[in-house]
């Protein structure tokens, strides 16, 4: 099992929709945990924190099921301005040659007029 | 602002050549990471130090080097054993804390073509 699984995409959405990300994570001792965006050629930077409790940030909404070791990422009313890839990232509790966190491959959205 | 600088922005390289990436950060962050993303796939981790004079090897150190010498500084070199270095690197750092509480952030990245 991979440490940090997402559906690679693409979701091809009209503006206005709503879409969801999911990702597992295989390493049950993982305390901390991310969603991340990355534009074309560009670097990640960091979207959200996601919290045991949910959070949310604007149209955004991160949820973190612990007992399934599964996260998700909600997006309402895309923007056009939302096209990106969103990579789902876990830490490593451990370290070793990953580092202290683990980054997924990410799922491509595009947000269609 | 602080931040990370990445330089240079593009750069070629030449088959059998050595060249080093520059990464500085000002964020008096202790750990910093190497990372090379190709065209479609994820990150994959170079070398990463947690603290001065001390580095760890990633997944994919075979044919890189690195030196941490101060700790705003985190310069990788791709030598000529690294058989398809083109590709996209990221250089990243991350405060201190329990390991990747804080999150990484992310300089802007070198394009490293060879040519």
């Amino acid at each position: 099992r991979k440490e940090v699984e997402q559906d690679p995409g693409p979701f091809n959405v009209p503006e206005g929709a709503t879409v969801a990300f999911n990702c597992t994570y295989s390493n049950s001792a993982s305390q901390s945990f991310f969603w991340y965006r990355q534009d074309c050629r560009k670097e990640p930077k960091l979207l959200m924190s996601v919290y045991s409790s949910g959070n949310e940030d604007g149209r955004f909404t991160a949820q973190l099921n612990r007992a399934s070791q599964y996260i998700s990422l909600l997006i309402r009313d895309s923007k056009l301005s939302d096209s990106a890839t969103y990579l789902c990232v876990v830490n490593s509790p451990y370290g070793g040659s990953q580092g202290n966190l683990i980054f997924g491959k990410g799922t491509k959205l595009s947000v269609k007029p | 602002d602080g931040g990370i600088t990445q330089s240079p922005k593009y750069l070629f390289r030449k088959e059998g050549q050595n060249v080093t990436l520059s990464c500085e950060q000002n964020l008096n962050h202790d750990a910093m990471y190497w990372y090379r993303q190709d065209p479609g796939q994820g990150l994959r981790l170079i070398y990463y130090s947690q603290i001065v004079n001390d580095f760890q090897k990633g997944d994919i150190a075979e044919g890189y080097s690195v030196s941490r010498e101060k700790k705003e500084s985190f310069p990788l070199t791709v030598t000529s054993a690294q058989k398809n270095p083109t590709a996209f690197y990221l250089c990243a750092s991350s405060r201190p804390g329990r390991q990747g509480s804080y999150g990484y952030t992310f300089g802007s990245g070198t394009r490293l073509t060879v040519v």
